[in-house]
């Protein structure tokens, strides 16, 4: 019964390669998000998606390309990765209520993704 | 942008005794206030929330209170306890624009038995 679930946990992969991680929620949420944490512990979004379209896009470079099925899932999918795309990436899902914008969000476990 | 600034980035607090962290932001415009817990090898959950038409809340050991003219928001945990352990994120977002959150640098609580 895992809320948001993303996969696979973790990811290792050579420079160059083209790979996805992919995320999926059972709440009911109409907006989901991906969010990178890098070694600092930084987090930091990059994309967010509401029914389907993008809503923010915060200056990522386009070797990352969110897509979105339906408002159940929300992909990452990264060409030529970089050792700089190390990191651990996180889905989250929120919905609106009553219009308001900002409730609670729900984050997955977490993709490492590791570049050599 | 907003811009959130947290501190401190450590905290070592002795059991039972109170953990204090500190958040401020830029945007005046922000008027939601979350606070995220992250143990290890998970991702952050909510653990409580205010709204900027509230100038306190509190859910058993956990407080937050926002100062909106000074723009800044703080979480105290009192009694702590060893599952307290983890890193804490405060969040800042508003119900305009894109409503997005922007996160704090987090704070390593360590509670020592």
């Amino acid at each position: 019964d895992t809320a948001v679930s993303q996969t696979p946990k973790y990811l290792v992969t050579q420079m160059g390669n083209d790979k996805s991680i992919k995320c999926e929620q059972n709440l009911g949420h109409d907006t989901m998000y991906w969010y990178k944490q890098d070694s600092k512990k930084f987090l930091k979004i990059m994309f967010s998606y509401n029914n389907k379209e993008l809503i923010i896009n915060e200056t990522v470079p386009n070797r990352f390309s969110p897509k979105s099925p339906d408002k159940a899932h929300l992909n990452l999918h990264i060409n030529s990765l970089e050792l700089g795309d190390s990191a651990v990436y996180f889905c989250a899902s929120s919905t609106r209520t009553g219009g308001v914008g900002n409730t609670e969000a729900f984050f997955g476990q977490g993709t490492r993704l590791t570049v050599v | 942008g907003e811009n959130v600034e947290q501190h401190p980035s450590t905290l070592s607090v002795q059991e039972g005794d109170s953990a204090v962290i500190k958040c401020t932001y830029s945007d005046s415009a922000s008027n939601y206030f979350p606070w995220y817990k992250q143990e290890l090898g998970k991702g952050p959950q909510l653990i409580i929330d205010i709204r900027s038409n509230v100038g306190e809340k509190k859910d058993q050991r956990i407080a937050v209170t926002l100062n909106k003219t000074a723009k800044h928001f703080s979480l105290h945990i009192t009694e702590t306890q060893p599952e307290d352990s983890a890193v804490y994120f405060c969040a800042a977002g508003s119900n305009f624009g894109n409503e997005k959150l922007t996160f704090g640098t987090g704070t390593r609580l360590t509670i020592i038995p």
